[in-house]
């Protein structure tokens, strides 16, 4: 069975900090998407990443895939309270229908 | 543009009771479509999927079922409610090919008194 963990389970910052979010596994993926969820919505895709060492940016977001497609990070730059939410990485394999979903992590961030 | 119904957004109901949950895909043809359960704060669980009419795959043995009447009608259904089964419920969409993005509708709260 493969497994993705995220860590922090939780984190809690001050507007302008900067955080990286982890998504490890011992298993290799095809691709790797990250999704942000708001409180009573359903979850947003943010990104793809395919490519093993892969960088991807989408304004203040950096996200990477591991060289070897096993893990990847999220960075936030100068974090802002719009960025609170759910933060969920998920694993794909080419072929499979079912994605793997990370255990998540919650980011709040006060103003 | 695809887009994805999901009803209702909330939902009371007694422990006993029947449940039906419907969602509906906008925009795409032969789409594969996931019922996800949700704890509060924390990851996706899959109960259900499907990659045609017909066909559904149950990945947790429990109360609840799925159907597929349409191509783009993804029902979630339980005879007899039970208090576990309070929880937010999610559908999804994605490609019919694997390993594709998923899509979201908004989510149904589900309370079970």
């Amino acid at each position: 069975t493969q497994l993705l963990e995220q860590s922090p389970q939780f984190l809690s910052i001050q507007e302008g900090e900067n955080l990286t979010v982890y998504c490890n596994s011992s298993s290799v993926f095809s691709s790797l998407q990250w999704y942000r969820q708001e409180p009573g919505e359903g979850p947003v895709l943010l990104v793809t990443v395919v490519t093993g060492g892969e960088v991807k940016k989408l304004k203040r977001l950096t996200f990477q895939f591991g060289d070897a497609r096993k893990d990847s990070s999220l960075h936030i730059t100068a974090a802002q309270p719009g960025d609170t939410g759910l933060y969920l990485c998920a694993g794909a394999n080419t072929g499979f229908q079912k994605l793997v979903f990370g255990t998540g992590t919650r980011l709040l961030v006060s103003p | 543009s695809q887009t994805i119904h999901q009803w209702p957004a909330t939902l009371v109901q007694p422990v006993g009771s029947p449940l039906s949950l419907e969602c509906t895909v906008e925009g795409t043809s032969n789409p594969n479509l996931y019922w996800y359960r949700q704890a509060a704060g924390r990851g996706l669980q899959l109960l259900f999927y499907s990659v045609g009419i017909g066909q559904i795959s149950s990945e947790v043995p429990q109360n609840l079922s799925a159907s597929r009447p349409q191509d783009r009608q993804f029902i979630l259904s339980s005879k007899k409610l039970l208090l576990s089964d309070s929880g937010f419920y999610l559908c999804a969409w994605s490609p019919g090919q694997g390993g594709q993005p998923q899509h979201f509708g908004d989510g149904t709260r589900l309370s079970i008194l």
